[in-house]
């Protein structure tokens, strides 16, 4: 079983709609969890920490469930801008080490 | 505030060549630096992560090393660079354990 792992997608979605992306993780001892965005050739960027109790950020809504070992990313109101690559990332072992899943790919459709 | 520097952008080497890759951070004291890869169309490879100066975690044995010659440095070399070496290689830091990860632009590799 790999660390971690996402579905790739690609998902494709209209202007508005609410699309949602799951991401499990292997190692029970993970303490840190992350979503980025990672536009074509361009570096990842830190869209969020997921925390135990949920926590949101405007249209975004990241869910932590340890005892399915699984972190989820929801997107409300679909953008044109939202299309990009969805990354989410764990610590473990040591927690120094962080490991991406390899990313799940959203398009947003006019 | 914290910035992280990487270069060069893009790099075109020929097989067998060296490698010499540098990341600095600046805005910050003993970062966590990791050194990751992404091939074309792929996942993030873990290659090295680094707690300190000259403390060095390898994940994936090939023919890269890394080194961490001061607090804020990061650097990835290779003595003689494969065809599958290839990608875009990415240097990140943060600031202790269970924060998150902020990347440099990014080095775009292509051996030849």
């Amino acid at each position: 079983r790999k660390e971690v792992e996402q579905d790739p997608g690609p998902f494709n979605v209209p202007e508005g709609a609410t699309v949602a992306f799951n991401c499990t993780y292997s190692n029970s001892a993970s303490q840190s969890f992350f979503w980025y965005r990672q536009d074509c050739r361009k570096e990842p960027k830190l869209l969020m920490s997921v925390y135990s109790s949920g926590n949101e950020d405007g249209r975004f809504t990241a869910q932590l469930n340890r005892a399915s070992q699984y972190i989820s990313l929801l997107i409300r109101d679909s953008k044109l801008s939202d299309s990009a690559t969805y990354l989410c990332a764990v610590n473990g072992g040591g927690y120094q080490k962080v490991t991406f899943g390899t990313g799940t790919k959203l398009q947003v459709i006019p | 505030s914290q910035t992280i520097h990487q270069w060069p952008a893009t790099l075109v080497q020929p097989v067998g060549s060296p490698l010499s890759l540098e990341c600095t951070v600046e805005g910050t004291s003993n970062p966590n630096l990791y050194w990751y890869r992404q091939a074309a169309g792929r996942g993030l490879q873990l290659l090295f992560y680094s707690v300190g100066i000259g403390q060095i975690s390898s994940e994936v044995p090939q023919n890269l090393s890394a080194s961490r010659p001061q607090d804020r440095q990061f650097i990835l070399s290779s003595k003689k660079l494969l065809l599958s070496d290839s990608g875009f290689y990415l240097c990140a830091w943060s600031s202790y354990s269970n924060s998150p990860l902020h990347f440099g632009n990014g080095t775009r590799l292509t051996v030849t």
